[in-house]
């Protein structure tokens, strides 16, 4: 069965700090993709960032960064130079290749960047 | 710009009445997604489809939900009777399907309480 889990349930910090996201995950899939997904105060789901499980590059796309590591089944976000815009709840997401593209979600994050 | 569209956006019923909810995916995904977002349970998956076809409705309870995909522009989720711990955010997300796990587009969510 396949589990994600987020164990930050809120975090708070002040403009410009720099602050990392937990995910762990748990699968018996060798092929499963990753997936980070932001809800904004208005509620809707935007996506961040898919992985698939062969591919364990770290990326950076502007302020945000993943790391993925297998070893310990995390795929841990990061944003620098955090802004009050990034206020929002954000999700760790699991898909097993067996599964057909469902998404298994974790609990998610409150962050909070206060100004 | 293409997104996925849900209606109603939010719905107030009274307990025991019908509730649709419709979602019109991006045109030419063949993936259609219902999850729901409560609380208690956060996001998780009711039913999707690939090709129109169901796959997978473990989610859903079966004896007062139903999916339905009337055409590929078209997905429906209907709750009969409804009761108030239906009361949730209903996503409907869409994506396209070869191999692997594609990234799932989400609605804007049809927010429902029922009272």
């Amino acid at each position: 069965a396949q589990k994600v889990t987020q164990a930050q349930t809120e975090i708070s910090v002040v403009e410009k700090e720099d602050v990392t996201l937990d995910c762990v995950y748990e699968t018996r899939d060798t092929t499963y993709y990753l997936f980070w997904y932001k809800q904004p105060p208005s509620g809707e789901l935007v996506f961040l960032i898919r992985r698939n499980s062969f591919d364990e590059q770290n990326e950076i796309s502007g302020r945000y960064s993943w790391n993925f590591q297998k070893s310990t089944s995390s795929f841990n976000f990061t944003i620098t130079a955090s802004q009050v815009v990034d206020s929002a709840v954000y999700f760790c997401a699991l898909s097993e290749a067996a599964s057909g593209s469902r998404l298994t979600f974790g609990e998610g994050t409150q962050l909070t960047v206060n100004p | 710009d293409a997104r996925v569209t849900q209606t109603p956006r939010h719905k107030v019923t009274e307990m025991g009445q019908e509730v649709t909810m419709r979602c019109q995916p991006i045109l030419g995904h063949n993936t259609v997604f219902w999850y729901r977002q409560t609380m208690m349970q956060g996001l998780e998956l009711l039913a999707y489809f690939r090709n129109r076809a169901p796959l997978d409705d473990s989610g859903m309870p079966k004896d007062r939900f139903s999916a339905e995909m009337p055409d590929a522009t078209l997905a429906t989720l209907k709750i009969q009777p409804s009761e108030p711990r239906d009361s949730a955010v209903y996503f409907c997300a869409s994506g396209f399907r070869t191999s692997g796990s594609n990234e799932q587009f989400f609605g804007p969510g049809t927010r429902l309480t029922v009272l």
